[in-house]
């Protein structure tokens, strides 16, 4: 079973700029969350997603970050525009709809460093 | 609302020994508790979870954890420390409850250092 794919791996901008994160869940899963983990730090769940609407974004700064998952399968997240304090990892995982925890999965990251 | 604190931001032992990462939760619902490992440049792996089943939970590479409602606790342990346990350990508390939508909280990270 192929995993949580994300894209790119790595990536640096200057502050002020702007970035997009891909990521493509496991098949057949419904639900998607993006998190976002500062160096030294816990990951931070920044919005989820239940096929292609919104349940949590309360952690999402809704004036820089935005997010979508049109068809209910890949998302991408946005940041414009960039600023220091968003140098972080973030990450990209999926679940099953059912169950707790059911096939929760997370992708490798992207490593975004902002200069 | 659910929280985690884990009590140690950095762990050392040697090679052999057992190791303790302590864990502290807070959590409005009857919770379940996971504990997830990061090596350097990798992704998060599972180790073990917790879901209102048996309050000892055996993980991989020999990890386990111990659900203690009374005291809001679930240390992960390990009797014998080896070189490739040296990581990043968390903690993570999610509120059984549909509508938390399985959201995931995580502690702050305990570093594992294993000396030789």
């Amino acid at each position: 079973e192929a995993g949580v794919a994300q894209s790119p791996r790595y990536k640096i901008i200057e502050k002020r700029q702007s970035v997009a994160f891909w990521c493509n869940p496991i098949s057949g899963h419904a639900t998607l969350y993006w998190y976002q983990q500062i160096l030294g730090q816990g990951p931070k769940l920044l919005i989820q997603f239940q096929n292609n609407g919104v349940v949590d974004d309360s952690q999402l700064p809704k004036d820089r970050f935005s997010a979508e998952r049109l068809k209910g399968v890949d998302s991408t997240l946005k940041i414009q525009p960039a600023k220091l304090e968003d140098s972080a990892v973030y990450l990209c995982a999926s679940s099953y709809n059912e169950g707790l925890h059911y096939g929760y999965t997370f992708g490798s990251g992207t490593r975004l460093t902002v200069v | 609302a659910q929280s985690v604190t884990q009590l140690d931001s950095h762990v050392s032992v040697s090679e052999g020994t057992p190791v303790l990462l302590r864990c502290n939760y807070s959590s409005s619902y009857s919770p379940s508790l996971f504990w997830y490992v990061q090596h350097p440049n990798k992704g998060l792996q599972l180790l073990l979870k917790y879901t209102s089943a048996a309050t000892l939970v055996k993980g991989i590479n020999g990890f386990e954890a111990e659900f203690k409602k009374s005291e809001t606790s679930f240390h992960l342990t390990k009797p014998s420390a080896h070189m490739s346990d040296a990581a990043e350990y968390f903690c993570v508390v999610s509120d059984r409850l549909k509508a938390a939508g399985n959201k995931l909280t995580f502690g702050g990270g305990t570093r594992v250092l294993v000396k030789p």
